[in-house]
């Protein structure tokens, strides 16, 4: 069965410092690996996916993730954070056994203090 | 492009009442999800069509759930003789029809149930 781990309900981080959200995953076969992004009162927005090829994957507003599949780990990055960047953060997964069933964490909640 | 549409954003309902909400994709979308999301959770998976076959249904879905896509356009969930651990954020999201690609989620639907 397919899963996913966000372990971190909160992340704090200065404005300007480099920010890190955890995601671990587990399915059967090769993942679909999706970011998505909460704001207040809107819908979820992509980010940005891995689905093969290079293991670093650049996105929307300058976010990025690494792919790393002998960790099971698909962590979202950003060099230098913004203010603006706080909001509620969720990874996705599904695999590729002919199912369109994704599985999403239970969410981060990135606050970025100025 | 209009984006994923919601209908209607909030609705209260008395315990035992039915409740539909419709959804609207994105119009070249083959493929439509619908989720559930309560406080402090990531969208949990409840169905999916693509075109107007129902593909997979979540087991956490009781036989008072039903969704429908009649014409492989728009979906409505129905939801029978409603109960208070209803009451979530209802979301739907729509897909193109390759493999990899993300989904585009709607504002959804806060369904408050007293």
């Amino acid at each position: 069965a397919q899963s996913v781990a966000q372990p971190e309900d909160q992340v704090n981080v200065a404005e300007g410092n480099p920010l890190t959200v955890k995601c671990t995953y587990s399915v059967s076969g090769n993942p679909y690996l999706f970011w998505y992004v909460q704001y207040p009162n809107r819908g979820l927005q992509f980010l940005l996916k891995y689905i093969t090829g290079d293991n670093l994957v650049k996105g929307s507003y300058g976010f990025e993730a690494e792919f790393n599949k002998s960790q099971t780990s698909f962590h979202l990055k950003k060099p230098s954070a913004l203010v603006s960047d706080s909001a509620l953060y969720f990874c996705a997964v599904r695999d590729d056994s002919g199912t369109y069933k994704y599985i999403f964490g239970t969410g981060t909640r990135l606050k970025v203090l100025a | 492009d209009t984006g994923v549409s919601q209908d209607p954003r909030h609705k209260i309902t008395k315990r035992g009442q039915n409740v539909t909400f419709r959804c609207d994709p994105i119009s070249e979308h083959n493929r439509l999800y619908w989720y559930r999301q309560t406080l402090g959770q990531g969208p949990e998976f409840l169905t999916y069509f693509q075109n107007e076959a129902q593909l997979e249904k979540s087991r956490l879905l009781s036989d008072r759930f039903s969704a429908e896509r009649p014409k492989g356009s728009f979906s409505t969930l129905e939801i029978q003789r409603t109960e208070q651990g209803d009451s979530a954020m209802y979301l739907c999201a729509s897909s193109p029809g390759l493999a990899g690609n993300e989904q585009y989620f709607g504002p959804g639907t806060r369904l408050t149930v007293t």
